[in-house]
């Protein structure tokens, strides 16, 4: 099936770490998608990992991948007030000739003062 | 600077109306994409094109119609016949969908308000 799983909410002190974790189905995917979106705008790729990679690290952010159990997360550590958005995961899977992209249904980020 | 923009940013509609939502891109890429976006609900696919002259149905396409006579633009109607039609519509591209790496830039969307 096409289906990819994520909290819907998530509640953080500011200066703490953050941890979004999300489950994908197609244990063939080969590109996983983390995007951010801030209130009324569009999405941003945050960052992406390799089905090969089982873990990605820039700066604060860190991705952690687990194909055998087709489990994504992605951490933030020293969480902002600015880093408050909704965080949506996404995998790429091969359907006939192409690729799509499936989405989850995003986590909406609060961090608190 | 190359990008995506979509406008209005707000659109009014009343019921029995159609309307049409604007998606334009200067990235020269060839896929295109149009998601309608439902509180806790993520992004629902609804028409995306491959390439101009071809479009094919997403998930939730009864109710809107597309077309792609320029590689740069790919506008969306939402019909009378969508009985929902209230959401925020997205727009997005990629290089193409041949590839594994087929990351999509998305447009600041469109918000619809049926009255």
């Amino acid at each position: 099936g096409e289906d990819v799983e994520q909290s819907l909410f998530l509640s953080v002190r500011e200066g703490d770490s953050s941890v979004i974790n999300c489950t994908y189905t197609d244990s063939s995917s080969t590109y996983l998608y983390w995007y951010k979106q801030e209130p009324g705008a569009g999405l941003q790729l945050l960052t992406y990992i390799f089905s090969n990679m089982d873990m990605k690290q820039d700066q604060r952010l860190t991705v952690l991948l687990n194909k055998k159990d087709t489990h994504l997360s992605r951490r933030i550590a020293d969480t902002q007030t600015g880093d408050s958005a909704i965080y949506f995961c996404a995998e790429s899977i091969r359907r006939d000739s192409s690729y799509k992209l499936i989405f989850g249904s995003g986590t909406r980020l609060l961090v608190r003062p | 600077d190359g990008g995506i923009t979509q406008s209005p940013k707000y659109l009014f509609r009343k019921e029995g109306q159609n309307v049409t939502l604007s998606c334009e891109q200067n990235l020269n890429h060839d896929a295109m994409y149009w998601y309608r976006q439902d509180p806790g609900q993520g992004l629902r696919l609804i028409y995306y094109s491959q390439i101009v002259n071809d479009f094919q149905k997403g998930d939730i396409a009864e109710g809107y119609s597309v077309s792609r006579e320029k590689k740069e633009s790919f506008p969306l109607t939402v019909t009378s016949a969508q009985k929902n039609p209230t959401a925020f519509y997205l727009c997005a591209s990629s290089i193409d969908r041949g590839r594994a790496y087929n990351e999509q830039f998305f447009g600041p969307g469109t918000r619809l308000t049926v009255l």
